[in-house]
This record gives structure tokens, sequence and C-alpha cells, in this order.
């Protein structure tokens, strides 16, 4: 099976605008999780998608947003951008939600705001 | 709150030698933890988790509910087992949602 697949690897962009990034699931698994990364704060949680819903969100403002497709396909966007949003954003995917699930993390989009 | 925490940014040992990396974590209830591992140019993957309770690539780590912590141990330090290790916790109940730790780099010496 293929992992988990996020586009694009890398990004530039300047203070004010908006980027929109994308995650591909591994095939059959409909929870969706994205973290930030970062050299200061380290991996914090975004937010989960299962089922076309957010389930939870990390304790981002609300210039972070994001939505899961039918097909469990999922997109993070952030507006305004900030320098400190520069950052690699992490995706991970698992099968479902509940006990014992393993999460698979992509291989992130790296994001630097100029 | 939530939390996890690895004390040691860096830890260098000599081939051969045991390691250990250590992890604590604060969290009212009973959640999962895990290790997940990040070699040089790799994606971050889950090299174990306590409720499986195996041992993946000569590595163990066991839960201590008193001392809250999940020590990652491995008794013969190999020069592929240089990476990043990070210590996580995920809440039982649903939510995906792993809690990190900040990462110990491991560095193994020949």
């Amino acid at each position: 099976k293929a992992g988990v697949t996020q586009t694009p690897r890398y990004l530039i962009k300047t203070r004010g605008q908006q980027v929109t990034l994308s995650c591909s699931p591994i095939s059959g698994h409909r929870s969706v999780s994205w973290y930030q990364q970062t050299p200061g704060q380290g991996l914090q949680f975004l937010f989960e998608y299962f089922s076309e819903t957010q389930r939870n969100k990390g304790n981002f403002p609300g210039r972070f947003s994001g939505r899961q497709f039918s097909n469990s396909r999922s997109e993070m966007n952030v507006s305004t951008l900030e320098l400190g949003d520069s950052a690699l954003y992490l995706c991970a995917s698992s099968l479902a939600r509940g006990s014992g699930q393993t999460q698979y993390f992509g291989p992130g989009t790296r994001l630097l705001v100029l | 709150a939530q939390r996890v925490t690895q004390p040691e940014k860096l830890l260098s040992v000599f081939k051969g030698a045991p390691v250990e990396l250590k992890c604590n974590y604060s969290y009212s209830g009973s959640p999962e933890l895990f290790w997940y591992v990040q070699y040089s140019r790799q994606r971050l993957q889950l090299l174990l988790r306590h409720i499986s309770r195996e041992s993946i690539k000569g590595f163990t780590a066991d839960l201590n509910k008193g001392e809250t912590s999940f020590h990652l141990k491995k008794p013969f330090a190999q020069e592929e087992d240089s990476a990043m290790y990070y210590c996580a916790l995920i809440s039982r109940g649903g939510a995906q949602k792993l809690v990190f730790g900040q990462g110990t780099r491991l560095t193994i010496n020949p």
C-alpha cells in the first residue's frame, strides 16, 4: 500500500498570504490528523478529522483551518500567514478512531514564510 | 494537562553499550504511550507502543504508572539506532491526538 502523501513538499510564501496544504491518507484510512513541527515548540497537534468532521482542534488561532473530503483526503489552510507559521506540517492517518490505532505519518510539507 | 517530558535533548553512547531514553508523562487517566522514531531523511514512524508489549529492533519500553514513566531501553546499541526519538501519549477514548515530547537525538558512536 502506498503511504501517506503530502503535497506540496516545499512552499515559500510571504506574510499576509494564505496557503493550502494537502494530505492523502493510506487507502482505507478514515482518520487524518495534522501536526506542526518547529524547532522551538516541537510537534504540536493541529486538528483531527474523521468522516469529514473535525473531531478535535489544538491550541492554534482561527487562521488555521482544515477539512476532510468524502474520500478521506484532507486539506489544511492557513490564512494571513505570519513569520512564525514557518514550520514542517505533518499529516498522519489511521484506520479509525479509538484505542489501539496506529498513526502513520507523511513526509511533511515544509512551509517558509518570508 | 497532558504533558510528555523527555529530559535529554541529546544522548551519545558507544556501539554495544546499553541505551536508555527517558520519558515521563503527566496525564489524569490512563493514556496509551508510544515511541516514535525518525531516522535521517525518513518520515516519523512508530517504534513501539505500550499496549502491544513487543520488542522492536531490540528496543523495549515498560510503562511504570507509579512513576508515570515510559523509558525506552536497548541492551546493546547499534550504529543504525542513531536517530531522533519521540515519546508520545494519546488519551483513550477515540481522539487521534498525539501529545509529543520534545525528542531525544540519539547518536551511536562506533
